[in-house]
């Protein structure tokens, strides 16, 4: 069973457009992580958000965690080529702390 | 500090050999994970180290891999023997402490043929 849900899996769209991308679960995060990964290389952390109903900003990209903590999203305004990669979040928690991913968003961003 | 360190980048090797990778985590941290990434699959985790100590290795595929960590500052994930499902681009990543950022290698792909 997969415990973090990421979607859409695929998204590709035109420069300048905003989206949204996904992550819920069934299960009260304490806290949950945003990665992005680009090819050839290791995810890198984009953000960590904490409490329930938080928004954090990070330039174009804007991070909201649900207030229940059982979901998180992560928007984007005006879209362009740089921002293409995965996107994964991720949970670390349960009885032995391991840092657990979803499947990602795998997001194109055409010039 | 120069990141995660992985070794090799790439490994090519045949169905049966034994392959070893690599691992230098960042100094200080206390936290050091092995993953393996996959198109289907995603990025699993296989097995998670603290402070040298293996807490939790219920993600290892089966008996064919083993990890360990004779010290703070280096990890081996070994694949005896190698077989084609076995490729994948694989991940080691350390972090401070539990909880916090984790820092990612470049990886390493292999290709078992």
């Amino acid at each position: 069973t997969q415990l973090l849900e990421q979607s859409p899996q695929f998204l590709s769209i035109q420069e300048g457009e905003n989206l949204t991308v996904y992550c819920n679960s069934s299960s009260v995060f304490s806290s949950l992580q945003w990665y992005r990964q680009e090819p050839g290389e290791g995810p890198v952390l984009l953000v960590t958000v904490v409490t329930g109903g938080e928004v954090k900003k990070l330039k174009r990209l804007t991070f909201q965690f649900g207030d229940a903590r059982k979901d998180s999203s992560l928007h984007i305004t005006a879209a362009q080529p740089g921002d293409t990669g995965l996107y994964l979040c991720a949970w670390s928690g349960g009885s032995n702390y391991k840092l657990t991913f979803g499947k990602g968003t795998l997001l194109t961003v055409n010039p | 500090d120069a990141g995660v360190i992985q070794s090799p980048r790439h490994e090519v090797t045949e169905m049966g050999q034994e392959v070893t990778l690599r691992c230098k985590p960042i100094s200080g941290h206390n936290s050091l994970f092995w993953y393996r990434q996959t198109m289907m699959r995603g990025l699993e985790l296989l097995i998670y180290f603290n402070n040298n100590v293996p807490i939790d290795d219920s993600g290892m595929p089966e008996d064919r891999f083993s990890a360990k960590m004779p010290n703070a500052s280096f990890s081996t994930l070994k694949i005896q023997p190698s077989e084609p499902r076995d490729s994948a681009v694989y991940f080691c990543a350390s972090s401070l402490l539990v909880h916090t950022e984790a820092f990612f290698g470049q990886g390493t792909r292999l290709t078992v043929v």
